[in-house]
């Protein structure tokens, strides 16, 4: 069965510095893969996905991910940080893009300091 | 707004009451899924719905735990004899051909 492990339960940052959030899966085909972020008392909003193709994905506000498949990896990446970016980010693989449900990481929660 | 709907936001109960909550999804979208998530932990996958279809209830936690979408449209998740191990958010997502579109949840407190 597909699984999801992020290593960080939380990570700090200050406001401006860079960020990478870690996700590694365990899945024996060609995953899906995709990011979301949680806003306290808020539901889950896409950041970006891959599915196929270039294994450097853009998603929106400025966050992207690289896909390794020798490192079985998807980890996100922003070069400079807001505070607005403090929020929960979970890491979810899937089978193809069709009906079967997302497996999702423990997540990961970011705090942004001045 | 067009997005997925849940209801109730929140919701506090006694032991052993049954809860009920709704979602609507959007309109389009025929897949609607069902995920509990508890406090430090990613969401997990109760059930999900194709059309009025059930394809999936294997992951519903108990058989206190059950969810219906008669016509294809809105679903509903049922708790009977709700216990404290069931306070919890319920979030609902639904699905189209793309991308999984999430509601706000449904917070559960069982005192």
């Amino acid at each position: 069965a597909q699984s999801v492990t992020q290593p960080d339960i939380h990570i700090t940052v200050s406001e401006g510095a860079s960020l990478e959030l870690r996700c590694n899966y365990s899945y024996g085909a060609t995953p899906y893969l995709f990011w979301y972020v949680q806003s306290p008392g808020q539901g889950l909003q896409l950041l970006l996905k891959y599915f196929s193709g270039d294994t450097l994905v853009q998603g929106i506000k400025g966050f992207e991910a690289e896909f390794k498949r020798s490192q079985s990896s998807f980890n996100l990446r922003k070069p400079s940080v807001h505070w607005s970016d403090a929020a929960e980010y979970f890491c979810a693989v899937g089978l193809n893009s069709g009906n079967t449900p997302l497996v999702f990481g423990k997540g990961t929660r970011l705090s942004v300091i001045a | 707004d067009t997005g997925v709907s849940q209801d109730p936001r929140h919701k506090i109960t006694k032991r052993g009451q049954n809860v009920t909550f709704r979602c609507d999804p959007i309109s389009e979208h025929n897949r609607l899924y069902w995920y509990r998530q508890t406090l430090g932990q990613g969401p997990e996958f109760l059930t999900y719905f194709q059309n009025e279809a059930q394809l999936e209830k294997s992951r519903l936690l108990s058989d206190r735990f059950s969810a219906e979408r008669p016509k294809g449209s809105f679903s509903t998740l049922e708790i009977q004899r709700t216990e404290q191990g069931d306070s919890a958010m319920y979030l609902c997502a639904s699905r189209g051909t793309g991308e999984l579109f999430f509601g706000e949840g449904s917070r559960l407190t069982v005192l």
